[in-house]
């Protein structure tokens, strides 16, 4: 399969834990985004990279958020200190510039 | 900031009805997309929109992107079982930009 993939596909935590979320975008895709969804909302942008820099982040990724694409092939998405509020499925997808995304599965998030 | 105003929020249809819904914005985007998201599983784009006036078919799908650039609509016709799922609507104001979603509309079809 050669689509965009994500790991782990559910994970449940406590609160107060980190989390790491994995994402490995289509081959040569050199940009790779991050959103969150919550339950009965569209998803919502949280931050973008291209190659290994990231070039936007939204005020949704709050300090407790770090995103890293080291060598500009996968990316983690890293939660500190998580809350309730956090729960939620976070979705990622990847591009080549100025054509369209391809979404992952997504990671969905309890935290309890 | 930019929103998307997804309608109806939900449907219930019988099988083989046309379906359509809409899309509308406050400011204008220069792409329209729409997406299929089943449950569990991440969106799967349908149609791409890039010019006001357009109108682009997916076998049972159509979709237009509004004149005034602030609409788009996703029509389906002679609807099936695995066409339920949440549909959702989204811009982009240039080509390098991230998109956003509307809040999506929800097919049920009604055994």
């Amino acid at each position: 399969d050669t689509g965009v993939s994500q790991n782990p596909r559910h994970k449940i935590t406590k609160r107060g834990q980190n989390v790491t979320f994995r994402c490995d975008p289509i081959s040569e895709h050199n940009r790779l985004y991050w959103y969150r969804q919550t339950l009965g909302q569209g998803p919502e942008f949280l931050t973008y990279f291209q190659n290994e820099a990231q070039l936007e982040k939204s005020r949704l990724l709050s300090d407790r958020f770090s995103a890293e694409r080291p060598k500009g092939s996968f990316s983690t998405l890293e939660i500190q200190r998580t809350e309730q509020g956090d729960s939620a499925m976070y979705l990622c997808a990847s591009s080549l510039v100025r054509t369209e995304a391809f979404f992952g599965q997504g990671t969905r998030l309890t935290v309890v | 900031g930019q929103q998307l105003n997804q309608s109806p929020q939900s449907m219930f249809i019988q099988e083989g009805e046309d379906v359509s819904m809409n899309c509308t914005s406050s400011s204008i985007f220069n792409t329209w997309l729409w997406y299929k998201q089943d449950p569990g599983e991440g969106p799967v784009l349908l149609i791409a929109l890039y010019k006001a006036g357009e109108l682009t078919s997916n076998g049972r799908l159509t979709a237009q992107f509004g004149i005034t650039r602030k609409d788009s609509f996703l029509n389906i016709s002679a609807s099936i079982p695995s066409d339920v799922g949440i549909y959702f609507c989204a811009g982009r104001v240039d080509r390098d930009d991230k998109i956003i979603f509307g809040k999506g509309t929800r097919l049920h079809i009604l055994p």
